[in-house]
């Protein structure tokens, strides 16, 4: 079993729309986590961290639920530069980030 | 924000030679860095962590003297990629977090396509 495990997609929605993406991590003592994005031959970049009381930035939301080991993120009112992999990242220890394979999104007109 | 650079972005090599790659933090002192490699519709594989000053700790799996690592600087660690194969062609992504960073964020280079023919 993967330590952090995705949908790889395509997800392909209109602009406007509202996507979830979720994730489940297997380690239970994994102690921080995230969401990166990544543009096509690009490095990933931080999106947000996700914390277990829930957090928001902008249209993006991350819950985290720690007794199901489960993170999710919400993307609101899609644009068409939202298209792109979506990463779900978890660390444990002060070092070590274990990378998901990613979610693909793709907004179109 | 944070910038680290690689050196090259790209590069084509023939099979049996050796590729050395460089990260630099540009603007920060980085006590760790670390090596990923992410093949085609995969995840990013750390396979290694460098600390300033003393021996990269592998990760299982990964053949340390095939994949050379060194960071001699706070500013630089190189990742020498030796009697490469065609197998080895991936993109190779540097990391690495600040002296001073109590968030333990990774701040990430551009990475190095290398393509062994």
């Amino acid at each position: 079993r993967k330590e952090v495990e995705q949908d790889p997609g395509p997800f392909n929605v209109p602009e406007g729309a509202t996507v979830a993406f979720n994730c489940t991590y297997s380690n239970s003592a994994s102690q921080s986590f995230f969401w990166y994005r990544q543009d096509c031959r690009k490095e990933p970049k931080l999106l947000m961290s996700v914390y277990s009381s829930g957090n928001e930035d902008g249209r993006f939301t991350a819950q985290l639920n720690r007794a199901s080991q489960y993170i999710s993120l919400l993307i609101r009112d899609s644009k068409l530069s939202d298209s792109a992999t979506y990463l779900c990242v978890v660390r444990y220890n002060t070092d070590k980030l274990i990378f998901g394979t990613g979610t693909r999104l793709q907004v179109f007109p | 924000g944070a910038v680290v650079s690689q050196h090259p972005s790209w590069v084509i090599c023939k099979s049996g030679t050796s590729v050395k790659i460089e990260c630099r933090s540009l603007d920060f002192q980085a006590t760790t860095m670390f090596w990923y490699r992410q093949f085609p519709k995969q995840s990013l594989m750390l396979m290694a962590t460098s600390n300033e000053g003393s021996k990269a700790t592998y990760e299982q799996g990964v053949e340390k003297d095939k994949f050379l690592i060194n960071h001699a600087s706070l500013t630089l660690s190189t990742l020498t990629v030796t009697s490469a194969h065609p197998e080895d062609s991936s993109f190779y992504i540097c990391s690495a977090r600040g002296i001073r960073d109590l968030s333990y964020e990774q701040y990430f280079g551009p990475g190095t396509r290398l393509t062994v023919t």
